[in-house]
């Protein structure tokens, strides 16, 4: 079965420091890995995903096949970065299954 | 903005009761997708559509839910019978056959007294 995981309900960092959300997944073939980002009083959507290899808003995430991993990284968080953090796989043009999310707070 | 309008935003209603929320993506959305997420969790998928086939359903979506996109273009979601557990946000996304991206409207709130 797919499955997400994002350890972290809560990561708390202050203004320019490095940030990593951690996710993981579990599937057998080869899946899209997404990460989406819902910043207050706002909608549900895409940061970057992983087939296009881009850094978004200084964000970067890497796909480890190995560890079944998708972290996502950013060098120096901003206050605006402060956000709900979704990481999501999808196999083909399905459903996406997303993990729990992680709340990114950067504080000043 | 991504172009998906949902419709209420916020529906209160009580034990028992139907609803009925609505989803209008923009016209190059073939897919359309419908998910619920309670608090603390990520959105769960509910159904998804092509065109107006109805191609996926969850084994969240109970009998008591029922989806519909009759012309392929705005999508209905109705719950019949609402339980207090059904309280949730329901999201709609949209997409396109040449992309895995979906776009995501804003949500309707449904609160089940």
């Amino acid at each position: 079965a797919q499955r997400v995981t994002q350890p972290e309900k809560l990561l708390s960092v202050f203004k320019g420091a490095p940030v990593e959300l951690k996710c993981n997944y579990s599937y057998s073939g080869s899946p899209e890995l997404f990460w989406y980002v819902q910043y207050s009083r706002q909608r549900l959507q895409l940061l970057l995903r992983h087939i296009s290899r881009e850094s978004i808003k200084g964000f970067t995430a890497d796909l480890n096949k190995g560890e079944t991993s998708f972290h996502l990284k950013k060098p120096f968080a901003q206050e605006e970065d402060s956000a709900m953090y979704y990481c999501a796989l999808t196999t083909g043009f399905q459903k996406l299954v997303f993990g729990t999310g992680t709340r990114l707070l950067v504080s000043p | 903005d991504t172009g998906v309008s949902q419709d209420p935003r916020h529906k209160i209603t009580k034990r028992g009761q139907n609803v009925t929320f609505r989803c209008d993506p923009i016209s190059e959305h073939n897919r359309l997708y419908w998910y619920r997420q309670t608090l603390g969790q990520g959105p769960e998928f509910l159904t998804y559509f092509q065109n107006e086939a109805q191609l996926e359903k969850s084994r969240l979506l109970s009998d008591r839910f029922s989806a519909e996109r009759p012309k392929g273009s705005f999508s209905t979601l109705e719950i019949q019978r609402t339980e207090q557990g059904d309280s949730a946000m329901y999201l709609c996304g949209g997409g396109t056959l040449s992309t895995d991206t979906q776009y995501f409207g804003p949500g309707t709130r449904l609160t089940v007294l």
